[in-house]
């Protein structure tokens, strides 16, 4: 049963820096693709970033991209999100998700840690 | 980027009707389109993928259909816990996409 934690939420100022985590288990974490999702206060889904199985392929939505950076370390099971130049537009709850490759479906998502960009 | 329209917004209807609920795409994503669900405060589930695959545990009262541009959910007869957001959702082109979603609430 797989099983994603986010953590590294937090309230911080426009401009500043955070980094997100997702803790997996349950299942063999280097064999899938990971995506982050976010979700503004009562708003939609929006696809964020992707990041193959290995690391070589990253995909960016538009918003983010030059300003959020996806890595994995698949030693730790761990998928991260340094998000720099943070905009209050940034905030939401940003859940992180699963699939069998960078354009497979999302079959996994974890609960989400909310991040608040305000000053 | 591809962008994806849900109708109607909002559908009001009562338990054990037909929910019909619509996805457009502005070009063609081909079967590269999948449906999730997601209540109050509550993470989004899987219900179809490839436009028409039920995803596992998902009761036969969901299906999917269309291509190219245009898909529909179907929830045959709605049940109490049913009533939740429904987002679509296309892995056809970079940026992926989902549609704002359709709030199907009990009249």
């Amino acid at each position: 049963q797989a099983h994603l934690v986010e953590s590294g939420g937090g309230v911080v100022q426009p401009g500043r820096s955070l980094r997100l985590s997702c803790a997996a288990s349950g299942f063999t974490f280097s064999n899938y693709a990971m995506h982050w999702v976010r979700q503004a206060p009562g708003k939609g889904l929006e696809w964020v970033a992707v990041i193959s199985y290995d690391g070589s392929d990253k995909y960016y939505a538009d918003s983010v991209k030059g300003r959020f950076t996806i890595s994995r370390d698949n030693s730790k099971n761990t998928l991260s999100l340094q998000m720099n130049s943070l905009r209050p537009d940034d905030t939401g709850v940003y859940y992180c998700a699963r699939a069998e490759a960078v354009r497979a479906v999302l079959v996994s998502w974890g609960q989400g840690t909310p991040v608040t960009v305000s000053s | 980027e591809i962008v994806l329209t849900q109708s109607p917004v909002t559908l009001s209807l009562s338990p054990g009707e037909r929910a019909t609920l619509s996805c457009r795409a502005r070009e063609s994503v081909t079967t590269y389109l999948d449906w999730y669900q997601q209540k109050p405060g509550q993470t989004p589930r899987l219900l179809i993928y490839d436009a028409s695959h039920r995803a596992t545990g998902i009761p036969a009262r969901f299906s999917g259909s269309g291509s190219g541009t245009d898909f529909t959910l179907t929830i045959s007869s709605l049940e109490p816990e049913d009533f939740a957001v429904y987002y679509c959702q296309q892995r056809s082109n970079w940026p992926l996409t989902f549609g704002g979603g359709t709030k199907v609430e009990i009249k």
